[in-house]
């Protein structure tokens, strides 16, 4: 189906433990963002790509990785997982023309 | 000073009343600014851009004022289906970045 979908839409994980969230865009979007949404904070940027292979910080990077080594994927790594992630995870897609960003539906992530 | 900033509510409202939010912006340079709708557990949705010259989409109208740095968005007629958290969105540095306000939230009682 043509979108953003990300996966998976639900994950415990342990602290200390690697975990990655999928993003996936079928419309060839060249940029790319990854949000995290907590109470009290709205939505604050992680880190966005502007086309594969160019990644840039955003607000919070500490403690996440990404790559984009293809245009429709951007994946969001967190190395070594902390309580203090937890959070809900939106990933976003841009045609790069000022119209806006579209979400996916979001993965809501617990660290214990 | 947050870059965006909205009152965050509750707003509690009749059906079929009229209610209206604004929101502050602290970057002059700013050049896209928009109005996202977010229901309970799900996703930002884009609900109408603003433009300089003020738009309007059904029962939804969006201002700009550029001087003050602020934004409005007016419902009219409200529905219980504008039931929501409405989000003010504005473009940082790079136009393609954009900076959300933490968002106002909206209930209209039947």
């Amino acid at each position: 189906d043509a979108g953003i979908t990300q996966s998976p839409r639900y994950k415990i994980t342990e602290t200390g433990r690697q975990v990655t969230l999928m993003c996936h865009q079928t419309w060839s979007h060249s940029y790319m963002f990854w949000y995290r949404q907590d109470l009290g904070h709205g939505l604050r940027l992680i880190y966005y790509s502007a086309a594969a292979d160019i990644t840039d910080k955003g607000e919070v990077p500490d403690g996440y990785v990404v790559s984009r080594s293809k245009t429709e994927n951007f994946p969001l790594t967190l190395e070594s997982a902390t309580r203090s992630q937890t959070s809900v995870y939106f990933c976003a897609s841009s045609a790069g023309n000022s119209g806006g960003y579209t979400f996916g539906s979001g993965t809501r992530l617990t660290v214990v | 000073r947050k870059e965006v900033e909205q009152d965050p509510g509750p707003f509690n409202v009749p059906e079929g009343a009229t209610v209206a939010f604004n929101c502050t912006y602290s970057n002059s340079a700013s050049q896209s600014f928009f109005w996202y709708r977010q229901d309970c557990r799900k996703e930002p949705k884009l609900l109408m851009s603003v433009y300089s010259s003020g738009n309007e989409d059904g029962r939804f109208t969006a201002q700009l004022n550029r001087a003050s740095q602020y934004i409005s968005l007016l419902i009219r007629d409200s529905k219980l289906s504008d039931s929501a958290t409405y989000l003010c969105v504005v473009s940082g540095e790079g136009a393609q970045k954009l900076v959300f306000g933490q968002g106002t939230r909206l209930t209209i009682n039947p």
